[in-house]
């Protein structure tokens, strides 16, 4: 089953504008990590912001932060005053347990910023 | 100065071949991994190796063997490659399990 989910496949946002993606999860385990990783069409993947089950307060790197609403098994990422080169494939993953290796991601959102 | 590099960036080939993927970290990490991204982008575990030891072996035919000659390197080999094996594959490496992962540049393979 799958366990995160990014129901926006492209998302379109004015340079300047703010932008959030979205992103679920399911997990039953309460230790868990929840990141970010940008992929523009050069094709490397980027790491952004990491979000730990247990952690207090919302992350927040530079222009990005993760809203995290541990009820509503959300973390969305925020990203402020877009510019051209935030056009990429965003893609959240999810790493359940304390003792797990393994990233699982989600399907992807393709944000595209508009000049 | 590259943390995780692959060689090659490019892999086109014959079916049926045999090829093998490269992949160095110069990080100090104690864990490699090993994703596939397929033609709709998504990305999935292959291998997880943790101080040259194997850690995750998803659902990925046996044709696939991973070797790790030390912990800084993690090469995927491939026998008789198939159409559906074309796609971009990531090493990527973290220091452990509880932190990001650093990903290579990937290496795009087309079976013809």
């Amino acid at each position: 089953a799958q366990k995160i989910t990014q129901t926006q496949p492209g998302m379109f946002v004015q340079e300047k504008e703010a932008v959030t993606l979205d992103c679920t999860y399911d997990t039953s385990d309460p230790s868990y990590g929840l990141f970010w990783y940008k992929q523009p069409s050069s094709g490397e993947m980027i790491f952004l912001i990491y979000q730990g089950s247990y952690d207090q307060q919302n992350a927040t790197e530079g222009r990005y932060s993760l809203n995290f609403q541990k009820a509503r098994k959300s973390a969305n990422l925020v990203i402020s005053a877009s510019q051209l080169g935030d056009s990429a494939m965003y893609f959240c993953a999810m790493r359940i347990g304390a003792g797990s290796y393994q990233l699982t991601f989600g399907k992807g959102t393709k944000l595209s910023v508009i000049p | 100065d590259t943390a995780v590099s692959q060689t090659p960036k490019y892999l086109v080939t014959q079916m049926g071949n045999d090829k093998s993927i490269k992949c160095e970290q110069n990080l100090g990490h104690d864990t490699m991994y090993w994703y596939k991204q397929d033609s709709k982008k998504f990305l999935k575990i292959m291998f997880s190796y943790n101080n040259k030891e194997l850690i995750i072996n998803e659902t990925v035919p046996n044709r696939f063997s991973p070797k790790s000659p030390d912990k800084a390197h993690l090469n995927l080999h491939i026998n008789s490659l198939e159409l559906g094996d074309s796609a971009v594959y990531f090493c990527a490496s973290s220091p452990t399990r509880r932190n990001e992962q650093f990903f290579g540049p990937g290496t795009r393979l087309t079976v013809l």
